[in-house]
């Protein structure tokens, strides 16, 4: 099993709409957790940091983690053509030595 | 302006050939990182380091080499026993136990690098 575990996609919705990501991790230990975004190309930029169970917002982005479960979630609330890209789910390992990323699930929103 | 220099942007190794990738942070970060991507395989670790003249294996650290020298600096050396080089580096750095506490990496531009 891997340690980070997300679908590859591509993810298409249509602009306007809600994207919803989703991502399993395996280490019951794991307490911080962060969704980047990546452009093709480039390299990933951090758009939201989660710890507690529970939701937080940040403009229209929410993220959501439930510890019971293992799994944490991003929301994209009206989807722009601008937010295609590959979202990465990344799981803090070692008592936060180190991140283990998941493989990626690429967005398409279409205008 | 604090960041993190990658270069070259591209590289080319020849076959049996040792590369080097240069990584420079003036984030005044204690920890580095060098990570490889493939397509549809997202970010693996390679080394990656706590302290000055102290790193550690990542999961695919066979083939590689790494020196931790000055805390701004993190080179990675990509040797001949590296079968399938081919791939995007990417640096990363954060303050100490960073991912715990919610801080992140920052990344560094990456270094493409081409097996020819």
């Amino acid at each position: 099993q891997k340690e980070v575990e997300q679908n590859s996609g591509p993810l298409s919705v249509p602009e306007g709409a809600i994207a919803s990501l989703n991502c399993t991790y395996s280490d019951r230990g794991s307490q911080s957790f962060f969704w980047y975004r990546q452009y093709s190309g480039k390299s990933p930029e951090l758009i939201m940091f989660i710890y507690s169970n529970g939701d937080k917002e940040d403009g229209r982005f929410t993220a959501q983690l439930n510890k019971a479960s293992q799994y944490v979630s991003l929301l994209i609330r009206d989807s722009q053509p601008s937010d295609s890209a590959t979202y990465l789910c990344a799981v803090d390992l070692e008592g936060g030595n180190k991140l283990v990323f998941g493989a990626g699930t690429i967005l398409r929103v279409k205008s | 302006d604090g960041g993190i220099t990658q270069s070259p942007k591209y590289l080319f190794r020849k076959e049996g050939q040792n590369v080097t990738l240069s990584c420079e942070q003036n984030l005044n970060h204690d920890a580095m990182y060098w990570y490889r991507q493939d397509p549809g395989q997202g970010l693996r670790l390679i080394y990656y380091s706590q302290i000055v003249n102290d790193f550690q294996k990542g999961d695919i650290a066979e083939g590689y080499s790494v020196s931790r020298e000055k805390k701004e600096s993190f080179p990675l050396t990509v040797t001949s026993a590296q079968k399938n080089p081919t791939a995007f580096y990417l640096c990363a750095s954060s303050i100490g136990q960073g991912a715990r506490l919610g801080y992140g990496y920052t990344f560094g531009s990456g270094t493409r690098l081409t097996v020819v």
